[in-house]
């Protein structure tokens, strides 16, 4: 079956300018999570959604970052009036089930290189 | 709070030579601990996860890794390392707290040569 997709691959756009990123997991998998992948941070969890449950949200860096989930599945990260340091690779995951135990893997798709000039 | 940290940025083996990333954390809980591997231009791929029960556990690839708990360590190895494994390695921990986000290590970038 199909992985976590993502789109677009690539992305430059200038400072200050608004992006969005989308992620379309695996279907049947009901928790939904973004990472960050930068040169200076690694990898930082930015947010978590389980199922029609309230979204974790401790990861977003700042308000400029949003995301939501549109029915369950598909998921859209905005990032508002961006900056330099926002280039990173943006990462999607998806698993089964996301509460509890945690022993569920997490499925990763090939993420979204954000460059902003 | 759970963290997880990996020694060596770079290794560098040569074909055929033994693999060894280190990887220490420390959580309040007990662990659950995740090893993924990064090719250029992919995401993460899961190499093996510890959950409960054995210590050592197996995942794709020939990579193993064991649990120590009072080394708090779940260092990854590969008896015989070939060309195809160069790629960055993540170790990662399961933050408590109900939750399954995964707090990860800087990384570590494998190089192999002939």
């Amino acid at each position: 079956g199909a992985g976590v997709s993502q789109s677009p691959s690539n992305k430059v756009t200038e400072k200050g300018k608004d992006v969005e990123l989308r992620c379309d997991p695996i279907s049947g998998h009901t928790a939904l999570y973004w990472y960050r992948q930068s040169l200076g941070q690694g990898l930082e969890f930015l947010i978590y959604f389980q199922g029609n449950s309230a979204p974790d949200k401790s990861g977003l860096p700042s308000d400029r970052f949003s995301a939501e989930r549109t029915g369950g599945s598909v998921s859209t990260l905005t990032i508002q009036r961006t900056q330099q340091e926002d280039s990173a690779v943006y990462l999607c995951a998806s698993s089964f089930s996301g509460g509890g135990r945690g022993q569920e893997t997490q499925y990763f798709g090939p993420g979204t290189r954000l460059l902003v000039l | 709070a759970q963290s997880v940290t990996q020694l060596g940025s770079h290794v560098s083996v040569s074909e055929g030579a033994l693999v060894l990333l280190r990887c220490n954390y420390s959580s309040s809980v007990p662990p659950y601990l995740f090893w993924y591997v990064q090719y250029p231009n992919q995401g993460l791929q899961l190499l093996l996860k510890y959950t409960t029960g054995a210590t050592l556990v197996k995942g794709i690839n020939g990579f193993e890794a064991e649990f120590k708990k009072s080394e708090t360590s779940f260092h990854l190895t590969k008896p015989s390392a070939h060309m195809s494994d160069a790629a960055e390695y993540f170790c990662a921990v399961r933050q408590s707290g109900g939750y399954n986000k995964l707090i990860f290590g800087a990384g570590t970038r494998l190089a192999v040569h002939p």
